[in-house]
């Protein structure tokens, strides 16, 4: 079983800050590592994700995460946010073989960007 | 193209009844995931389908809760007699064939009086 922890429910920062939202995983098997984020009212969209390979990866919105094996997390980084960003972000991971991919989610963090 | 579609996007109902909630996935894509989201936490797996056939059903909370897919399109999550502490935004998503990315609809906010 894999689960999920993000370690900050609630983020406020100023416009044009950086931003690290931390996240934290436990898998016994090998995992896909996903960040998405949720407008208010909205579905959950893509943000990035990891499979294999660099372990900086590049998403839209000028965000990007850096999977660390060793310490099993998979941060999500934006150097200069914007209003826009406000949302809530969820990082998710899924088991990396087999034909079940279910998500398995944190429970969220909420980006409050002030003016 | 059009993306995943939930129907109803609101639905309120009284404690005991049943109710059906509909998803709609992306065309050409053989896997379905529903998700359960409670307030102020992550989406939780409910049920996976891989083509008409639920390939694991693990994450139904009790046997209230059925789904089905019949022609490995469109898909109906059943719940019946109704709780309160079903209340929840039930999410849909798919992806293609052995696909890594899943494509989540707007969801379906389901209240229970």
């Amino acid at each position: 079983a894999q689960s999920v922890t993000q370690l900050d429910s609630q983020v406020p920062v100023f416009e044009e800050a950086p931003v690290e939202l931390r996240c934290n995983y436990s898998s016994s098997v090998s995992v896909y590592l996903f960040w998405y984020v949720q407008y208010p009212n909205q579905g959950l969209q893509l943000l990035l994700k990891y499979l294999s390979g660099s372990t900086l990866v590049k998403g839209i919105n000028g965000f990007e995460a850096e999977f660390n094996k060793s310490q099993t997390s998979f941060h999500l980084r934006k150097p200069s946010v914007h209003i826009s960003d406000t949302a809530e972000y969820f990082c998710a991971v899924s088991k990396s073989s087999g034909s079940a991919r279910q998500l398995t989610f944190g429970s969220g963090t909420q980006l409050t960007v002030l003016p | 193209g059009a993306g995943v579609s939930q129907t109803p996007s609101n639905k309120v109902t009284e404690k005991g009844k049943y109710v059906e909630l509909r998803c709609d996935p992306i065309s050409g894509h053989t896997a379905l995931y529903w998700y359960r989201q409670s307030l102020g936490q992550g989406p939780e797996f409910l049920i996976y389908f891989q083509g008409t056939g639920a390939a694991d059903d693990s994450g139904l909370p009790n046997d209230r809760f059925f789904a089905v897919r019949p022609e490995g399109s469109v898909s109906t999550l059943k719940i019946q007699r109704t709780e309160r502490g079903d209340s929840a935004v039930y999410l849909c998503a798919s992806s293609s064939d052995r696909g890594n990315e899943q494509f989540f609809g707007p969801g379906t906010r389901l209240t229970v009086l």
